[in-house]
Formats: structure tokens, sequence, C-alpha cells
């Protein structure tokens, strides 16, 4: 099974700011749209965030647009999630995943003072 | 409304066999198939089926995927004990451009 490693999680205050980070050391990300996708606490699966393979397209739900960004990084074999003007509402488990093939293992992010 | 619809919870007995279901509120949905997703307590999620009916390796041929229409259905046979999870479908919605998914249902093995 494909790994992938998520980080960069955290305890934030409210208008602050994270970086999430996500890397493979077993297949190239290039080959898939990454995307992240949150889960609340004992809530659903929620999609944030895609990126086609070239990096050249990104889609952003309603709620994040504007405050979150994703980028690839080739040479590094990573995606990341810049997540700014963070709000209690964004408190979740975010997981790197290309949805329809390799998930992270979540890193969590809480948004409170 | 965007989104897939799926029954909160369904359960059934050991051995027995469980359909679930997933229904596209869309005909902008799905249109690659439906991905299923299981995922357990704490766990993250674990893709059994993608693009309609393909199953990546090492998961069980008890799980097996179909698409009628805007309606995904998994259905698992030879229900175990371990099958009891959260189970989600989610597919690319091409007027959003997004993945949306449903709201999950949990599976229980009586």
């Amino acid at each position: 099974e494909v790994q992938l490693v998520d980080s960069g999680g955290d305890l934030v205050q409210p208008g602050g700011s994270l970086r999430l980070s996500c890397k493979s050391s077993e297949v190239s990300l290039r080959r898939y749209w990454m995307a992240w996708v949150r889960q609340a606490p004992g809530k659903g699966l929620e999609w944030v965030t895609s990126i086609t393979e070239d990096g050249s397209t990104k889609f952003y739900v309603d709620s994040v647009k504007g405050r979150f960004a994703i980028s690839t990084d080739s040479a590094e074999n990573s995606v990341y999630l810049e997540m700014n003007s963070l709000r209690v509402e964004d408190t979740a488990v975010y997981f790197c995943t290309a949805v329809d093939g390799p998930w992270g293992q979540g890193t969590l992010v809480t948004v409170a003072s | 409304q965007a989104g897939l619809t799926q029954p909160p919870s369904v359960s059934k007995g050991l051995r027995q066999t469980a359909t679930l279901t997933c229904t596209g509120r869309s005909n902008n949905v799905g249109h690659q198939g439906a991905v299923w997703l299981q995922q357990h307590q704490g766990h993250p999620p674990k893709v059994l089926s993608y693009r309609g009916d393909n199953r990546p390796s090492g998961i069980s041929e008890r799980f097996s995927a179909s698409t009628s229409g805007n309606t995904f259905s998994l259905t698992i046979s030879g229900l175990q004990p371990e099958d009891e999870a959260d189970y989600y479908c989610s597919a690319w919605d091409r007027s959003l451009n997004a993945w949306v998914f449903g709201g999950g249902t949990k599976l229980t093995v009586l």
C-alpha cells in the first residue's frame, strides 16, 4: 500500500496560519490529481481542495477560497496546504489524498483560543 | 443541493450480504463512477473501489461496486466482524469542479 505522510497539524488561534505537508517516498505524486480532504471531529469527509497533476489548475471549496492554497513541489515529491485566517470551524483532521488513490494518515488541525 | 446521499446506517448479520447505496443529486456527478471508502474508527479512509468497479490490489473480492444511472452501490458479501465500519462514497462533480462525498453509512455486523 502506497504511503503518504501528512504532517504540520497543530493547535492555532483563530486568525492564525499553518502549513500542512504531504510526502511520498514510494510513488510520484505527479501521477495523481492530489487533494486535501478534512474530517471534523465525529463528522464525515469534506473535500477541501485539489490540484491537477501538472499543478496548473487548482480547485477549492467555497468556504476556504482566498484563505487556503494548495501547491506541489515535484523535487520534494510533496504537496502542501497553506492555511491562513484560520477559523474555529476549520478544526479537523486533514488528509492528503488522491481520493481514488492513496490516502495519508491525517494530521490534526485545532483552531481554538 | 450538491453532494451524495447515503443511508446513515445499515445492519446485517454475520456472513450475510449488505448492499450500500449512494445517490447523486446531479447528473454532473460520477461520470467515471464513484469511489467507495471504508473507514474504521481512528483510522484514515481506505479505497475499496474506484472508477466504477475497479478494486485496488489487496482488497477482498467480497467487495464489489456497481452503477445504475445516478445511483452507486457497494455490495459486501459474506459479512465479517471486521467489515463493521463507516463507508463513504465520493465522486467528481464536473459542474462544481469538486469532489463530493456522501454523509457516510455506518455498517453494523450483527
